[in-house]
């Protein structure tokens, strides 16, 4: 079974640059994440979805930051004008609908903004 | 809200050792659902253990963990650390969302 895949594995910007990642997960898994994990930090979630719907994007920076799941399956998480301190990896998890069930985890995006 | 606290940054020791990493929790919720998180270098993070039964350990790989409620800790321990253990870990509980700790770094030398 093919576990939660991401793209791109890298991104480097300047500030002011526009940014997309984009996550398949598990077949099947109707619940989708979206961390971000600073150097040397555990992940913070960022935005979390049920199939298309959008659980909790309160950690979210909406003024910059967007993220969409139209059909509940694949996801893009976009930063519209990147920053500095949005130096991170980014991780998309996938689980399903029961609140115990496992998160896995893709291999992430890491992003460096100059 | 709920908040994972893990003391040690950076945890160094000799293969063949025990190895312990503190967790501790806080959250509003009777019922904690705790794990342990384990990210190898350049990987993403992989579930290494969970539980939400008071005072049973859970054991996976060679490491186990026992939640206690009454003191609020989840401790990652293994008898005997492998140099294959190095990693990071991190304790993480799940409320409406998982929270993780700040993870501690465990660096197991020959």
């Amino acid at each position: 079974e093919a576990g939660v895949t991401q793209s791109p594995r890298y991104a480097v910007l300047q500030e002011g640059q526009a940014v997309s990642f984009w996550c398949d997960p598990i077949s099947g898994h109707d619940t989708l994440y979206w961390y971000q994990q600073p150097r040397d930090q555990g992940p913070q979630l960022l935005v979390y979805f049920r199939d298309e719907a959008v659980i909790d994007n309160s950690q979210l920076p909406s003024d910059r930051f967007s993220a969409v799941r139209p059909k509940g399956t694949n996801s893009t998480l976009k930063i519209q004008s990147a920053k500095q301190g949005d130096t991170a990896t980014y991780l998309c998890a996938s689980s399903l609908r029961d609140n115990y069930a496992e998160q896995f985890f893709g291999p992430g995006t890491r992003l460096t903004v100059l | 809200g709920d908040s994972v606290t893990q003391t040690e940054g950076l945890v160094t020791l000799t293969e063949g050792l025990p190895v312990m990493l503190n967790c501790t929790y806080q959250t509003i919720y009777s019922n904690p659902f705790l794990f342990w998180y384990v990210q190898h270098l350049n990987e993403s993070p992989r579930l290494l253990l969970k539980s939400f039964t008071d005072n049973k350990r859970t054991e996976h790989q060679g490491f186990h963990a026992t939640l206690h409620k009454s003191s609020s800790s989840f401790h990652l321990q293994k008898s005997s650390a492998q140099l294959s253990d190095s990693a990071l870990y991190y304790c993480a509980h799940m409320g409406y969302k998982l929270t993780f700790g700040t993870g501690t770094s465990l660096l197991v030398d020959p």
